[in-house]
């Protein structure tokens, strides 16, 4: 198994610009997650789906999208970015409360 | 979900048992305590976690205080590979059901710091 794959690891973006996160796990857990971390502080959670077609918002959901077509999919949307989106992103997929993350994506947005 | 409280740092000798404390004196009678830790950007990592009695697996053991206001994550024999940002979380287990079961919270935890 895999676990659970983000890409990309690394991404520079300009104001206003729009990009995907994606997050792939292949554990088939129903729960995922994203969350942010800035420099510092702890982790916080942007948005989480409890399977294929059910999301809601987390503590800072505003300027990010997600959907969930599909068990091992949870991508993460930016609509239009903003310098206070960067940050180190981390999805997570969970089984019985058990979180399990993947390794990351920074974002820098300029 | 209740609040915790941990020291913000902590050093521990190599070989040595490092002890982390957590207060989480608000926790009610369904809400489990979770221990994840944070090695240097890396995605955080799951340790254990218990509802009232102590745990043991191969990473660590977790004692909860028999009125389960407080914590303590044992590292038995830490090794520099332990230093990490370790996070003491409280909330409702998976059994608990619903929609927010997998909501984990995380505070500021504590940078354990394991010397030569």
């Amino acid at each position: 198994n895999a676990g659970v794959t983000q890409t990309p690891k690394f991404q520079v973006l300009k104001t206003g610009q729009s990009m995907t996160l994606q997050c792939a796990q292949d554990m088939n857990h129903e729960y995922m997650s994203w969350y942010r971390q800035d420099p510092g502080m702890g982790l916080r959670l942007i948005h989480y789906s409890v399977g294929a077609g059910i999301t809601d918002q987390g503590e800072v959901p505003n300027g990010y999208n997600v959907s969930r077509s599909t068990t091992e999919d949870f991508p993460l949307r930016l609509l239009s970015a903003a310098p206070s989106q960067t940050s180190v992103y981390f999805c997570a997929s969970s089984l019985r409360g058990k979180l399990f993350f993947g390794s990351g994506t920074q974002l820098s947005v300029l | 979900d209740a609040k915790t409280t941990q020291p913000p740092s902590m050093d521990c000798a190599e070989g040595r048992a490092a002890n982390l404390p957590c207060n989480h004196s608000t926790i009610s009678g369904n809400e489990y305590v979770y221990w994840y830790r944070q090695i240097h950007s890396q995605g955080p990592q799951y340790i254990i976690h218990g509802l009232k009695n102590n745990e043991t697996n191969e990473m660590a053991s977790l004692i909860i205080t028999e009125d389960r206001k407080s914590s303590t994550l044992i590292l038995p024999h830490a090794t520099l590979r332990d230093t990490a940002v370790y996070y003491c979380i409280v909330r409702g287990g998976w059994e608990a059901g619903g929609t927010s079961y997998g909501k984990l919270t995380f505070g500021q935890g504590t940078i354990l710091t394991v010397h030569p």
